[in-house]
């Protein structure tokens, strides 16, 4: 079974910290990805690395920067955490190719105050 | 760009009804692919179902089936015989054939009542 794996499941960080979500994957995927997922708006796309050092911005990518230095990890930054970044993060991975699956880690609650 | 509509925040179902949640979508490409991922609660977002766009046969599996309509950018999922286990959030997305990224909808809460 594919394993995408998040760090933590909760967080509750203040204003203005820099705050690192990590992902990890075991099935030697190509593309991994961030979203943020809100009541009413679905996911939305963050970032998303389709090789190592490889990144490409999603449709909300203001107030986040991301990393990949391994293949099986790719961690997103929040370099100085604000209030209306309070939301669930999940991460995906994938084979590249468009009709493949995106494998979901389980979502981290990120609550910054 | 594309989007893609769930107009339903809610439904429920009595176990072992049937139930059927929408999903429209817009774009101007005509190759691309379509997903259900089912999300219970506290737990991982799974795929429940796929369909690519140049198959006209609906995708079907087990208990869950779609009825795609391309023509009308609709792609609706049908769940059988609902059970306990099915309530969760379910997400339709789409994504062009040449893209990696998916495009999800706002999702739909199914509630199952005993």
């Amino acid at each position: 079974d594919v394993k995408v794996t998040q760090s933590s499941r909760y967080l509750v960080k203040r204003t203005g910290e820099k705050v690192f979500l990590e992902c990890v994957q075991d099935m030697d995927h190509e593309n991994m990805f961030w979203y943020r997922q809100d009541p009413g708006l679905g996911l939305r796309l963050i970032y998303f690395s389709y090789d190592v050092k490889m990144k490409e911005k999603g449709d909300i990518p203001e107030g986040y920067s991301v990393s990949r230095e391994k293949k099986e990890r790719f961690s997103l930054i929040l370099e100085s955490a604000s209030t209306n970044q309070t939301s669930m993060y999940l991460c995906a991975s994938s084979l590249q190719g468009a009709k493949n699956i995106q494998y979901f880690g389980a979502g981290t609650r990120l609550s910054v105050l | 760009a594309q989007t893609v509509t769930q107009s339903q925040p809610e439904m429920s179902v009595q176990e072992a009804e049937t139930v059927t949640l929408s999903c429209t979508y817009d774009t101007s490409e005509s190759d691309y692919y379509l997903f259900w991922y089912k999300q219970p609660p506290s737990r991982q977002m799974i795929l429940v179902i796929r369909q690519e766009a140049y198959k006209q046969q609906n995708a079907t599996e087990n208990r869950f089936s779609v009825n795609f309509q391309k023509a009308a950018k609709s792609f609706s999922l049908k769940i059988s015989d609902s059970q306990l286990g099915d309530a969760a959030m379910y997400f339709c997305a789409y994504r062009f054939w040449g893209a990696q990224k998916l495009v999800f909808g706002q999702g739909t809460r199914l509630t199952i009542n005993p």
